[in-house]
């Protein structure tokens, strides 16, 4: 099973808007609902940001929101702020009841 | 509150084995699928195993299938993974996880992590 594919660097100001991508296939990210996003800090356990594509878990701020097209998923940061600054992955659940993971983004706050 | 907390890494040789635990509290364990995650230094997370409530029925990921087994003791709510065979690619921080329903199909709650190391 490939990674998803993420971009490798998303920069913005503070107050700004983002968005960082990710590209499956028909396999996971196109044949099922079933995207999350996580955020990570350095050292840190990955935190879940969204799940089943578009849904904000308790604790996740609401200028986090997702999306997906076809075989491509987004997550879209508003009001871009400091403590954004982190590496995101998107996951999907693929067949078989197994799980791919993303390449991973580096959001930078400028 | 939901905690998880592994144990059991460490530096292994090579073709070595250890087994890892994760000590969950904060939910009802046995009606949790569990999950294990691994993260190698600079790279991003990798599904390894899943294992459901009652343990019947696990799955891997095929970089681990035939070399790692998960399995869960409910009375003791905890989770296990024994890995064997180690390879150089195996060194990662391990994280079991679990969703935030027992239908859900991402990871909501993390512990903490445990370091395996690989290295002659």
């Amino acid at each position: 099973q490939s990674a998803l594919t993420q971009p490798a660097s998303v920069s913005g100001s503070p107050g700004q808007s983002i968005t960082i991508s990710c590209t499956g296939t028909s396999s996971d990210v196109g044949g099922y609902t079933h995207v999350s996003w996580y955020q990570q800090h350095p050292g840190k356990a990955p935190k879940l940001m969204i799940f089943d594509v578009s849904n904000r878990p308790s604790g996740a701020p609401n200028r986090f929101s997702g999306s997906k097209s076809d075989n491509t998923a987004s997550l879209t940061i508003s009001g871009l702020q400091t403590e954004d600054e982190a590496d995101y992955y998107c996951s999907s659940y693929t067949s078989s009841n197994t799980y791919v993971f993303g390449t991973g983004t580096k959001v930078s706050v400028l | 509150e939901v905690q998880l907390l592994e144990s059991g890494g460490g530096l292994v040789q090579p073709g070595g084995s250890l087994r890892l635990s994760c000590a969950a509290s904060g939910f009802t364990f046995s009606t949790y699928v569990m999950r294990w995650v691994r993260q190698a230094p600079g790279k991003g997370p990798e599904w390894v195993s899943s294992i459901s409530g009652r343990g019947g029925s696990t799955y891997y990921a095929d970089s681990v299938k035939g070399r790692f087994t998960i399995s869960r003791d409910n009375s003791q709510n905890t989770l296990y993974l024994q890995i064997n065979s180690l390879r150089d690619e195996d060194t990662a921080v391990y994280y079991c996880a679990k969703g935030g329903d027992t239908a859900a199909r991402y990871f909501q709650h993390w512990g903490q992590g445990t370091l395996v190391t690989v290295s002659s």
